[in-house]
């Protein structure tokens, strides 16, 4: 168990629809990042957030859009979904902003838009 | 534009053998790299990272050489081992910016 926690482990939905994959950070960690891991695909960075602020966005679709609260848990919520979308979604934290500290990942949330 | 780069998606190497995984990045302003390692069903695990002021480090059976001119790392694992097989990625991240920028992965399998 690395720490950080997500929920849920697996989604199955429909094209056009909206889902909320949740992330809580390891103890104590300020940062959260979230990475989509398409089929043979990197880790591709989409947005990260730091004590409850966007700190840094990457290739993230207008459809998505995420929101750190104030207990430091974070959300990624995808909108008019699409077969694309279907990844691995992965969310990161690390006690301050910055790659140098490490990033601790969670197991994922596999998405499966039929 | 992959920034980072793995042009090997998969190498095969007999446990106790020395194996070695390639990565290229593009952008000069990267000084930090890390590699992380991912099992199936898991996230990625932290590795070994280096710094751009140095040009090699090393944890036990891991070292990390960092060629800047040619812009280019290296992981080597030695010996090898069965449970070494897993995922390799390959990341980096530039002064003042908080994101790792991740290359493709490459798939290392240890065998008897």
């Amino acid at each position: 168990d690395s720490g950080v926690t997500q929920t849920p482990k697996h989604l199955i939905t429909a094209t056009g629809q909206r889902v909320t994959l949740r992330c809580s950070p390891r103890s104590g960690d300020l940062s959260v990042y979230w990475y989509q891991q398409s089929l043979d695909q990197g880790l591709q960075f989409l947005i990260q957030y730091y004590n409850g602020e966007e700190r840094a966005k990457g290739n993230i679709l207008e459809r998505f859009s995420a929101q750190q609260f104030p207990d430091l848990h974070s959300e990624l919520n995808l909108s008019s979904l699409e077969l694309g979308d279907s990844a691995l979604y992965f969310c990161a934290s690390t006690i301050a902003g910055g790659s140098n500290y490490g990033y601790t990942f969670g197991s994922g949330t596999r998405l499966t838009v039929v | 534009d992959q920034q980072v780069k793995q042009n090997s998606p998969s190498l095969s190497v007999q446990e106790g053998r020395i194996s070695i995984l390639n990565c290229d990045y593009t952008n000069s302003m990267f000084d930090y790299f890390l590699w992380y390692k991912k099992y199936p069903a898991e996230g990625p695990t932290f590795l070994i990272s280096i710094s751009s002021i140095k040009d090699k480090n090393e944890d036990g059976r891991f070292t990390v050489f960092l060629n800047k001119s040619a812009k280019h790392l290296s992981l080597h694992i030695v010996p090898s081992q069965p449970g070494d097989s897993a995922v390799y990625f390959c990341a980096a991240s530039a002064r003042n910016t908080d994101k790792l920028i991740f290359g493709t992965g490459t798939r290392l399998q240890v065998f008897p």
